[in-house]
């Protein structure tokens, strides 16, 4: 079942500018992942989490993971319009099926 | 990285045909492998999970009869979409499981039923 939720739903800013994602979800997780979707087109693996983290680099990218919260975000830096896609968290629950459980997802638009 | 192929890319069917879509793990052996349905601008919802030489496991509400799974090896799952109708239009997305971790996904399949 469904379970994250995202917040903005979108989000549209200026070349040069950080966009920020956030994620909430409800239940339990061994680590939380985020991905990229362009239109149309399968998903990009961005980053993972686990649940013993707290923070996470890489490239432009910084994530946090709030466990007492259940919250996630993604902080992506210096944005370009290369960037303009979709942003799903997906979190995976604990048991050797490790099934991910999307977030609905922010449409992040990066102008030039 | 780990590349995951889907076949065919777009499909066009009539209503009341049948539509296989392949997943393919070109560069590892995947004993799992996931397959999502995801609507316009919607979030993916996993459907099933396939697993080699075992029968597939189902989320609720997704008729098992109506979507066929087939994992026959290591490296290829298959989805049939049988008697389709219109409101099955939509894009279907595999993935597969290399590590305990890490799911590399397809790049979709666009299904339109006509």
């Amino acid at each position: 079942s469904q379970q994250g939720e995202e917040d903005p739903q979108a989000l549209s800013i200026q070349e040069g500018e950080n966009a920020t994602m956030n994620c909430s979800y409800k239940t339990s997780i061994n680590n939380l992942q985020w991905y990229r979707q362009n239109s149309g087109r399968g998903l990009v693996h961005l980053i993972l989490i686990r649940s013993n983290e707290r923070e996470k680099h890489s490239g432009r990218l910084r994530v946090t993971l709030d466990t007492s919260k259940k919250s996630s975000s993604l902080l992506i830096t210096a944005s370009r319009a290369a960037d303009t896609a979709s942003y799903f968290c997906a979190t995976a629950a604990s048991g050797s099926a490790r099934q991910l459980t999307f977030g609905s997802g922010t449409q992040l638009t990066v102008l030039p | 990285g780990a590349v995951v192929s889907q076949h065919p890319s777009r499909v066009i069917c009539k209503s009341g045909t049948s539509v296989k879509i392949e997943c393919r793990s070109l560069d590892f052996q995947a004993t799992t492998m996931f397959w999502y349905r995801q609507f316009p601008k919607k979030s993916l919802m996993l459907m099933a999970t396939s697993n080699e030489g075992s029968k597939a496991t189902y989320e609720q509400g997704v008729e098992k009869d109506k979507f066929l799974i087939n994992h026959a090896s290591l490296t290829l799952s298959t989805l049939t979409v049988t008697s389709a109708h219109p409101e099955d239009s939509s894009f279907y997305i595999c993935s597969a499981r290399r590590d305990s971790n890490e799911q590399y996904f397809g790049p979709g399949t666009r299904l339109t039923v006509t």
